[in-house]
Parts: C-alpha cells; sequence; structure tokens
C-alpha cells in the first residue's frame, strides 16, 4: 500500500506557542489530504480536508484560525497548532490517497501532542 | 451526516477464540475499510471492501452494502490481535466517517 509519513510522532509544548505537524506521501501524489483528531479513548474525529493549492475545507466546529493548514505540495501538508492551550492536547494523524489505488485511504504513524 | 455503529464497543477474548465484529451504516457509501489501531496509535489498513468478501490469513471481511453493514472476523485470536478496530465509511461527500470502535484485549 501506500506510505504516508507524519512528523513528529510526539511534541511536548508550553500554552500560547505553535506546533507544525507535517504530513508527507512519499511513494504517490496526494491532492487531498485529510485531518483527524483523536482524544483517549475516542474515535477519529475529521478535522479537516487539505487541498493541493487551494484553501482547506474546515469541518463544523473546527476554528481554521487555529488549525492552519497549508498544502503547498502534491506530498506536503502541514497543520499548525497556533497559540496552543492544554485542550488542544491530543492525537493528531493525516490520511491520503492515492488517486491509482481505488479510493483506499492511508494514514501516517499519528502525532501525540502534549500542551503544558 | 452519516452515523457508523460499530458492536460491541469492548470485547475481552482469551487466545484461540474466534470473534465476530459488526460495523452498520446509516446511508448509502462509495467504499468501506477496516482499521487495527494498535497501541502506539498507527492505524493498519486491514481490508478495502465495498461489497463482497475478503480474506487474509486469520481475519476475514463481508460486507453487504444493500443492508448496511460490513462484518469482521477474527479466527485463532493471539495477543497482538490487541487493540481497536475501526470500520470507515467514505460519503457521498468523499469523506471518511470513523465508526464507534471495538475495543479488543485478547489474554494468554
Amino acid at each position: 500500500g501506500a506510505v504516508v509519513s507524519q512528523h513528529p510522532s510526539r511534541v511536548i509544548c508550553k500554552s500560547g506557542t505553535s506546533v507544525k505537524i507535517e504530513c508527507r506521501s512519499l511513494d504517490f501524489q496526494a491532492t487531498t489530504m485529510f485531518w483527524y483528531r483523536q482524544f483517549p479513548k475516542q474515535s477519529l474525529m475529521l478535522m479537516a480536508t487539505s487541498n493541493e493549492g487551494s484553501k482547506a475545507t474546515y469541518e463544523q466546529g473546527v476554528e481554521k484560525d487555529k488549525f492552519l493548514i497549508n498544502h503547498a505540495s502534491l506530498t506536503l501538508s502541514t497543520l499548525t497548532v497556533t497559540s496552543a492551550h492544554p485542550e488542544d492536547s491530543s492525537f493528531y494523524i493525516c490520511s491520503a490517497r492515492d488517486p491509482q489505488s481505488r479510493t483506499e485511504a492511508f494514514f501516517g504513524q499519528g502525532t501525540r501532542l502534549t500542551v503544558v | 451526516g452519516i452515523q457508523v455503529e460499530q458492536s460491541p464497543p469492548d470485547l475481552i477474548l482469551q487466545e484461540g477464540a474466534n470473534s465476530t465484529l459488526r460495523c452498520n451504516f446509516s446511508d448509502s457509501v462509495n467504499n468501506l475499510q477496516w482499521f487495527h489501531q494498535n497501541p502506539w496509535g498507527q492505524l493498519i489498513n486491514l481490508f478495502y471492501i465495498p461489497s463482497g468478501t475478503k480474506q487474509n490469513g486469520r481475519l476475514s471481511a463481508t460486507t453487504v452494502a444493500t443492508e448496511r453493514y460490513s462484518l469482521l472476523y477474527i479466527s485463532s485470536s493471539q495477543t497482538t490481535d490487541s487493540g481497536v478496530y475501526f470500520c470507515a465509511v467514505r460519503s457521498r461527500s468523499d469523506k471518511l466517517i470513523f465508526g464507534t470502535g471495538t475495543r479488543l484485549q485478547v489474554f494468554p
């Protein structure tokens, strides 16, 4: 299957700082990537759809000024958590779809963010 | 929006036992995938199965799209099968929506 790499896998930051998470498709070009958030013992919730060369589409209730998404190339999307607060602590995971591979989605390793 | 419910929410098995996990969805979908989330959070693709039956080793899955459900079968379970199993469906709006998950614990 297609390979999606996410970095960093774990990050601890202070309240008020910003954190950038990278999502790369390693062996295919992804015009669309997806960002999810997962709280402990809960399911994955879609935050936003990242489109190469255009603005991201955010799900209802997700603050676009808080979670900045940039998809500047066909292999890289970034999620920046701005002015992070403890309630932003969560597991963030990205997904990309290989257009050559039907509509199957592949996921990065995830990033565990802890805001102290 | 589309609702995806999984059952049971929790499952405890002894090594060697078989199990069936169920995924119900509330609307027509374009595809369905099963994932295993390991203790480190990594999502492992198990099956891409919009319809029909597939098998991969001790695992198999069946999707009956017309009746809006899918089943994941685990035979001869092992401790390494522990984790959370998610089904996810792709809606008409092209979003992948995850189910509520089944947390499986397999004891030796």
